[in-house]
């Protein structure tokens, strides 16, 4: 079982939907990165939280410390946002980032 | 403020020779890691380097080796490469002397395909 786990892998949604991703982890960590990587490769660190909630314009991203779980979620969600989307966490123990498998979004106009 | 910089951006090798791949970080910044994303396994983390000591490592031969200068500029090298060597590899810097426990920027990625 990874450390790291997303859901859903694949996610297709009509312009306009809210959009969830969920990541939850199984070890002590220090930081959750969600990361935005769109065709071509390039990656883009979205947020990068240890308690809470940030929001970023559409973005919002939380965390449940307790539960070990964040949420990745889009409002109004548009085409541009396809991408697949990366949950990391840099683990207590070593410092190291173990990465989810992504969650391929595509947003249909 | 220029943003992560890999050299270069796509490369083609055969099987059994070496690459360097580089990495310029955010200027100021002096902690990178690298990273190899293939389709089977994701994402995974190669090693860190902070102040041009490798401070971290993760689950990879000893093919795969890097340093970081003085500028913090970065190379990673990987030596007798095999077909499953064929990855995007990506770096990230950071700003803070905790390195990964900090936000992360990354670069655009080398695009590594042997034959």
């Amino acid at each position: 079982k990874n450390e790291v786990e997303q859901s859903p892998q694949n996610l297709t949604a009509q312009e306009g939907e809210f959009i969830t991703i969920n990541c939850s982890y199984s070890v002590g960590i220090s930081a959750l990165h969600w990361l935005q990587q769109h065709p071509g490769g390039g990656i883009v660190s979205l947020f990068m939280l240890s308690s809470g909630k940030k929001k970023h314009g559409r973005l919002i991203a939380t965390i449940n410390i307790q539960e070990k779980h964040s949420s990745l979620h889009i409002t109004a969600s548009h085409p541009r946002d396809s991408a697949v989307y990366i949950c990391a966490a840099t683990i207590n123990r070593d410092d190291k980032i173990i990465f989810g498998k992504g969650t391929r979004l595509h947003i249909l106009p | 403020k220029a943003g992560v910089t890999q050299t270069p951006r796509y490369l083609i090798k055969t099987r059994g020779q070496q690459v360097t791949l580089s990495c310029s970080p955010i200027s100021g910044h002096r902690s990178v890691s690298w990273y190899q994303q293939t389709p089977g396994q994701g994402l995974q983390f190669l090693f860190e380097y902070f102040s041009e000591t490798q401070r971290n490592k993760g689950n990879f031969p000893g093919r795969f080796s890097g340093r970081q200068f003085s500028n913090s500029r970065s190379e990673m090298n990987v030596s007798t490469l095999e077909l499953g060597d064929s990855a995007l590899y990506l770096c990230a810097s950071s700003d803070l002397a905790r390195g990964t426990g900090t936000e992360a920027f990354f670069g655009q990625g080398t695009r590594l395909t042997v034959v």
